[in-house]
């Protein structure tokens, strides 16, 4: 099977803009999660999606944004971007949801510069 | 609000020794646990996870992790590490009222000297 793939790689914006990020997960799998990773505060969990339902949020301003298709391929969205946005941005995926053999599988991530 | 706690920051060793990386997190409940490996360049690998059942887990390249309940940890450990070990370990936690949310630690950035 593939596995999770994200698009763009690499993006460049400037403070101020705003940024759209793609998720596929690997076939089958049903919930997308999002991640920020910085060398300052380490992977922080931005929210989850499954079945087109986002079923938990992280402690991120409302400019996160993300939603899911039906086909389970997601996107997250930040508006307004600071400089401070400037990170790694990963999207896991698993077959289900909660404790229910939830093992996430990682894809490259995107890796967002503001300027 | 629940948290997982990495001692170690950064870890050299020279090859075949033996390796344990602690990890602890803080809350009373039902739990998955994990331990990703980043390798340099690569992205986030599952190394191994505990769901229940033998609290002792293995899981690949010979890595091997023991969930002690009381102790709220699931330390990491290899018997002889390889050059090849080194990267970024993440110990990770499910637990049972946030769905998907895996919260990490702050990683340990482990360094085998050949």
């Amino acid at each position: 099977k593939a596995g999770v793939t994200q698009t763009p790689r690499y993006l460049i914006k400037t403070r101020g803009q705003q940024v759209t990020l793609s998720c596929s997960p690997i076939s089958g799998h049903r919930s997308v999660s999002w991640y920020q990773q910085t060398p300052g505060q380490g992977l922080q969990f931005l929210f989850e999606y499954f079945s087109e339902t986002q079923r938990n949020k992280g402690n991120f301003p409302g400019r996160f944004s993300g939603r899911q298709f039906s086909n389970s391929r997601s996107e997250m969205n930040v508006s307004t971007l600071e400089l401070g946005d400037s990170a790694l941005y990963l999207c896991a995926s698993s077959l289900l949801s909660g404790l229910a053999g939830n093992e996430q599988y990682f894809g490259p991530g995107t890796r967002l510069t503001v300027t | 609000a629940q948290s997982v706690s990495q001692h170690n920051h950064h870890v050299i060793l020279s090859e075949a020794a033996s390796l344990e990386l602690g990890c602890n997190y803080s809350y009373g409940g039902t739990v998955n646990l994990f331990w990703y490996v980043q390798y340099p360049g690569q992205h986030l690998q599952l190394l191994l996870k505990y769901f229940s059942g033998d609290p002792l887990v293995k899981g690949i390249k010979g890595f091997e992790a023991e969930f002690i309940k009381s102790k709220f940890s699931f330390n990491l450990r290899k018997p002889s590490v390889q050059w090849s070990d080194t990267a970024e370990y993440f110990c990770a936690v499910n637990v049972d009222n946030q769905g998907g949310k895996l919260i990490f630690g702050q990683g340990t950035e482990l360094s085998v000297k050949p």
